[in-house]
């Protein structure tokens, strides 16, 4: 079955340590995307990629880092920069720039 | 800078009644997504609207779009219980008129249909 698979499905980190989110996807979809969740609100987008080892900004971009090396891949970091962590991260898809997002299961990340 | 205002963000209705969510944007766009989040769950895509005066419906929903206004609207008829979700808007930010896929998420309505 084709689709987005995001993991781990829950993730706890310490202060000051980076992690790491993985998402990755078999639609062989150009563009990935990522974005946070905080609880009762929207989406807000961090990173996105149109294609391989391409990636630009989104509205909330500090405190991450992505790497696109691989078309099926985007992992997000989440840095000791990022102040305020704990949300609920989602990876999403399109078939091109400007096709409709597929959206992953998410990573719960919280802060202890 | 585009904003993207949901109203209500709160909607309980019996079931077998009628009602509208609206989606009001800040500045030009003609794409215009509906997504349904259920309770710890990810986003499934419902309707893309791509021109004004587009339509889409599936099932019980229906979703609509006024470029000109600034307004999409999702209305639902005749409610069950399995519409209980969140439901948001997203509209895409043009680039000097140009589509960006960037989009821009209301903050959501959470629909309750009660029996």
């Amino acid at each position: 079955d084709g689709g987005i698979t995001q993991s781990p499905k829950y993730l706890f980190r310490k202060e000051g340590q980076n992690v790491t989110l993985s998402c990755e996807q078999n639609l062989n979809h150009d563009a990935m995307y990522w974005y946070r969740q905080d609880p009762g609100q929207g989406l807000r987008l961090i990173y996105y990629s149109q294609i391989v080892n391409d990636f630009q900004k989104g509205d909330i971009a500090e405190g991450y880092s992505v790497s696109r090396e691989k078309k099926e891949s985007f992992p997000l970091t989440v840095t000791s920069a990022q102040k305020n962590p704990t949300a609920f991260y989602l990876c999403a898809s399109s078939i091109q720039a400007f096709g409709t997002q597929y959206f992953g299961p998410g990573t719960r990340l919280t802060v202890l | 800078e585009l904003k993207v205002e949901q109203n209500p963000l709160f909607l309980s209705m019996q079931e077998g009644k009628n009602y509208t969510i609206y989606c009001n944007y800040s500045t030009t766009s003609d794409r215009l997504y509906w997504y349904r989040q259920d309770p710890g769950k990810s986003l499934e895509s419902l309707f893309v609207l791509l021109s004004n005066g587009a339509v889409k419906q599936e099932g019980r929903l229906m979703a609509s779009l006024d470029t000109k206004a600034r307004l999409s609207t999702l209305h639902i008829t005749a409610a069950v219980h399995d519409l209980s979700a969140t439901y948001f808007c997203a509209v895409d930010q043009l680039h000097y008129g140009g589509a960006t896929n960037k989009l821009i998420f209301g903050t959501g309505t959470l629909l309750a249909v009660q029996p």
